[in-house]
């Protein structure tokens, strides 16, 4: 079985731009999950998918938004980029209530 | 709120020596899950373990194992005779009812030849 894929996997943009990132989840999960991890937070919840509806959400600002397809791929936007935005953003799948799986993450640089 | 301590950020031993990384949780859900992940310096989180809090009974996989004491509120990991490719940070994590996990700072480890 494929595992967690997430695209690109790295991205540098500058302040004021946006951002999207891609996660396509092990077939056959139906929940994805968005962390972001960076040196100072270390690594936070952004929030939750499950069946194309947001169910959890951590403390992050409305800059950070998500979706997910019926396919279960899922997308992450960040809107007006700032400095402490650069970090990994890693994506997880897991059928529910089941361990989550990882993929390999994708580093955001914004100068 | 939920919380996880790990309190050792680094820890540096020799090949071959046992290693135990310390994971305390915070939570006032009588239903949760514990978690061990592996992130080597790829950037990849590798799944290690999943517990449940009604199943107390330590668990080994390997040189791996897993201590959980619900009263003392800790789920600790024990390498034993540690080798270099065990060399990464260690996270431990809790859920509660969903798939939101809430993280320790991490434990980086590093093995010696």
């Amino acid at each position: 079985k494929a595992g967690v894929t997430q695209t690109p996997r790295y991205l540098i943009k500058t302040r004021g731009q946006q951002v999207t990132l891609s996660c396509s989840p092990i077939s056959g999960h139906r929940s994805v999950s968005w962390y972001q991890q960076t040196p100072g937070q270390g690594l936070q919840f952004l929030f939750e998918y499950f069946s194309e509806t947001q169910r959890n959400k951590g403390n992050f600002p409305g800059r950070f938004s998500g979706r997910q397809f019926s396919n279960s791929r899922s997308e992450m936007n960040v809107s007006t980029l700032e400095l402490g935005d650069s970090a990994l953003y890693l994506c997880a799948s897991s059928t529910r209530g089941d361990e989550q799986f990882f993929g390999p993450g994708t580093r955001l640089t914004v100068l | 709120a939920q919380k996880v301590t790990q309190a050792q950020t680094e820890i540096s031993v020799v090949e071959k020596e046992d290693v135990t990384l310390d994971c305390v949780y915070e939570t006032r859900d009588t239903t949760y899950y514990l978690f061990w992940y592996k992130q080597p310096p790829s950037g990849e989180l590798v799944f290690l373990i999943r517990r449940n809090s009604f199943d107390e009974q330590n668990e080994i996989s390997g040189r791996y194992s897993w201590n959980f004491q619900k009263s003392t509120s800790s789920f600790n990991f024990t390498i034993t005779a540690s080798q270099v490719v065990d060399s990464a940070v260690y996270f431990c994590a809790l859920s509660e009812r969903s798939n939101m996990l809430t993280f320790g700072g991490g434990t980086r480890l590093m093995v010696k030849p």
